[in-house]
């Protein structure tokens, strides 16, 4: 089965550093792949689309400058959280659409989503 | 700003009962739907998805979908403790948003023996 998995699975870090989170698709080709952040009790929040070779997409109210997105490769996509503060601390998520991998009798591609990091700003 | 609600719980059923999840969305042009569980401080996984008007059964989960209505469910016959978990709806806006996925806020459902 399609495998998604992210690194590192936790972080802690202090305050005014920047951490990198890694999305891979270990068995698959991903031209898109999706960031997410959820806090506690909440749901997932979409943060950006991530497209091979291109910008990334922000949703409204995602700063740009702050969570770099670079999906460099057909299977990796990075998410930078830079000067982090105890704000962002939050358990991001992504997931990647699997290229040509349709929903049984859909137009829809299959998306999978990786199993989480969780960040703690101090 | 396209939503997707989810009824309030947490919902709390016997074993064996079966539980009943029910979501709105307010993007008349929305394309699949998604149901996913998730359990606590691991990423969702996916139950369900449906993308036609009517009914879909896999096992033990049965999808519910009516477009008119803005409208899909989730039924889990036979309920068992292991289903204990968050479920989230999730909608594909298709389009110019396609692959996009808006959650809803999610329902916690406990099982008890």
């Amino acid at each position: 089965g399609a495998v998604v998995s992210q690194h590192p699975s936790w972080v802690i870090c202090k305050s005014g550093t920047s951490v990198k989170i890694e999305c891979r698709s270990l068995d698959f080709q991903a031209t898109t792949m999706f960031w997410y952040r959820q806090f506690p009790k909440q749901s997932l929040m979409l943060m950006a689309t991530s497209n091979e070779g291109s910008k990334a997409t922000y949703e409204q109210g995602v700063e740009k400058d702050k969570f770099l997105i670079n999906h460099a490769s057909l299977t990796l996509s990075t998410l930078t959280v830079t000067s982090a503060h105890p704000e962002d601390s939050s358990f991001y998520i992504c997931s990647a659409r699997r290229d040509g991998f349709r929903l049984a009798g859909t137009s829809t591609d299959t998306q999978y989503f990786g199993p989480g990091t969780r960040l703690t700003v101090l | 700003q396209k939503e997707v609600e989810q009824n309030s719980g947490p919902l709390s059923v016997p074993e064996g009962a079966i539980a009943s999840l029910n979501c709105t969305y307010s993007d008349r042009g929305s394309q699949s739907f998604f149901w996913y569980r998730q359990y606590s401080g691991k990423s969702p996984e996916l139950i369900m998805f449906i993308y036609s008007n009517g009914d879909k059964e896999d096992g033990r989960f049965t999808a519910q979908l009516n477009k008119a209505s803005q409208y899909v469910s989730l039924l889990i016959r036979d309920s068992q403790p292991s289903d204990s978990a968050t479920y989230l709806c999730a909608v594909n806006a298709g389009g110019t948003s396609y692959g996009k996925l808006t959650f809803g806020q999610g329902t916690i459902l406990t099982v008890h023996p």
